[in-house]
């Protein structure tokens, strides 16, 4: 089953806009991450964010995390055609009962994110 | 980039042959995944190691086994390929888990 949910499933924009992506979960985490997928390349890593935390930044992209409503948002701001990518959320749960988690992440569906020169 | 290459990259099969995709990676990392992708699914994990000759299954390990007998090298092996095993698979590293996941650029398999 699917740990994460991302919504919207696609956005459309036109650069300059700010391009906001949701993701929800399940279960509690270690942490949460974000990775970009450009056509048929592999995942970038983007940002990853601890339970412990609520906020992260990194260049023009901001993240936060709101553990009791086991969701996370990433912000894109002032958009460029070169963004346009598929973005994915995934979640390390831990290991049960506290145990390690091995990394091992749940990936979300994805946003396909198209921004318009 | 994190040094890791997938080999090979795109692969045609029938039913009923056996395909070991091979992930290489030039890092020293720890942990290594393999993951597959497919339309309405997203990514998901298929085995996973935490160092040589430890391995564990994922979420969808049914058809799949794996090997690791040094650092660099994650061997995935699907012993009798079915068309359902058409997908693209992608290999991932982290030096620690917990630590971000470097991804290879994927092998396309197809199952004829």
């Amino acid at each position: 089953s699917q740990q994460g949910e991302e919504d919207p499933q696609a956005l459309s924009i036109q650069e300059g806009e700010n391009a906001t992506m949701n993701c929800s979960y399940k279960t509690s985490i270690n942490n949460l991450q974000w990775y970009r997928q450009n056509s048929g390349r592999g995942l970038v890593h983007l940002i990853l964010i601890r339970s412990n935390e609520r906020e992260k930044h990194s260049g023009r992209l901001r993240v936060t995390l709101d553990t009791s409503k086991k969701s996370s948002s990433l912000l894109i701001t002032a958009s460029r055609a070169a963004d346009t990518a598929s973005y994915f959320c995934a979640t390390d749960a831990g290991g049960e009962a506290g145990g390690t988690s091995y990394g091992k992440l749940t990936f979300g569906q994805g946003t396909i994110l198209t921004v318009h020169p | 980039d994190a040094g890791i290459t997938q080999s090979p990259r795109h692969k045609v099969t029938e039913t009923g042959t056996p395909v070991t995709l091979r992930c290489h990676q030039t890092e020293n990392h720890r942990y290594m995944y393999w993951y597959r992708q497919d339309p309405g699914h997203g990514l998901r994990l298929i085995h996973y190691s935490y160092g040589v000759k430890d391995t564990d299954k994922g979420e969808v390990s049914d058809g799949y086994s794996v090997s690791r007998s040094k650092t660099e090298d994650f061997l995935l092996t699907l012993e009798s390929a079915t068309s359902s095993q058409t997908s693209v698979y992608f290999c991932a590293i982290s030096v620690d888990q917990g630590q971000p996941q470097h991804f290879g650029d994927g092998t396309r398999l197809s199952i004829l």
